[in-house]
């Protein structure tokens, strides 16, 4: 089958840096992707790594071990309004976007 | 540029009434159309996806049902709803074939069945 597995919840506080793991059992993903939920909101699209690799945006940093079957997301800087659930996503090319979610990881970020 | 809509925002419906939540896309053709779940404090479960009008794929066994009756429009129906039914409902769209991982995400709609 197919799943990816994240911590539940991270906890850290303004101005540092936090790192949310994603690991993964499937040999059908081509791609892992990021996306961010604030409470009662939409998923919004984040990062995607389809090579092995760090990909930078901004604050956000993602990485990518194929090999490994893990990847995880950088948060730099952390502001308040980063408090939200980040989700890990793999790809799974059947001719279209079928992506499976992760557990999710709630991050409270405090003053 | 490309917009998704879906209502309604939120609904109470009691047990064994009908559902529709209803999905449009604006600013692009021929777009991959998805309904997923959430539930309270849980992943995203994909329920159906459509690669065409009246193209429908379901990825789990329920009492729901989608149809695609037009390019840019999804609806996620149910004759009987149950309680576990419950949950928050994305309707979202991709370009066609392999775009990166990328897919976008409506408002959602929070069902609630009592």
């Amino acid at each position: 089958g197919q799943s990816l597995e994240q911590p539940s919840e991270v906890t850290a506080v303004e101005g540092a840096i936090v790192q949310i793991n994603c690991t993964y059992q499937t040999s059908g993903f081509y791609g892992l992707s990021w996306y961010q939920q604030h409470d009662g909101g939409a998923p919004t699209f984040l990062s995607y790594n389809a090579l092995d690799g760090l990909e930078e945006t901004g604050r956000f940093s993602s990485f990518l071990s194929r090999s490994d079957s893990y990847g995880y997301l950088l948060l730099q800087e952390l502001q308040m309004k980063d408090s939200a659930s980040y989700f890990c996503a793999g790809g799974l090319n059947t001719g279209f976007q079928k992506l499976v979610f992760g557990t999710g990881t709630r991050l409270l970020v405090s003053p | 540029s490309q917009t998704i809509h879906q209502w309604p925002a939120t609904l109470v419906q009691p047990v064994g009434s009908p559902l529709s939540l209803e999905c449009t896309v604006e600013g692009t053709s021929n777009p991959n159309l998805y309904w997923y779940r959430q539930a309270a404090g849980r992943g995203l479960q994909l329920l159906f996806y459509s690669v065409g009008i009246g193209q429908i794929s379901s990825e789990v066994p329920q009492n729901l049902s989608a149809s695609r009756p037009q390019d840019r429009q999804f609806i996620l129906s149910s004759k009987k709803l149950l309680l576990s039914d419950s949950g928050f409902y994305l309707c979202a769209w991709s370009t066609t074939g392999f775009s990166g991982n990328t897919i976008y995400f409506g408002e959602g709609s929070w069902l609630t069945v009592v």
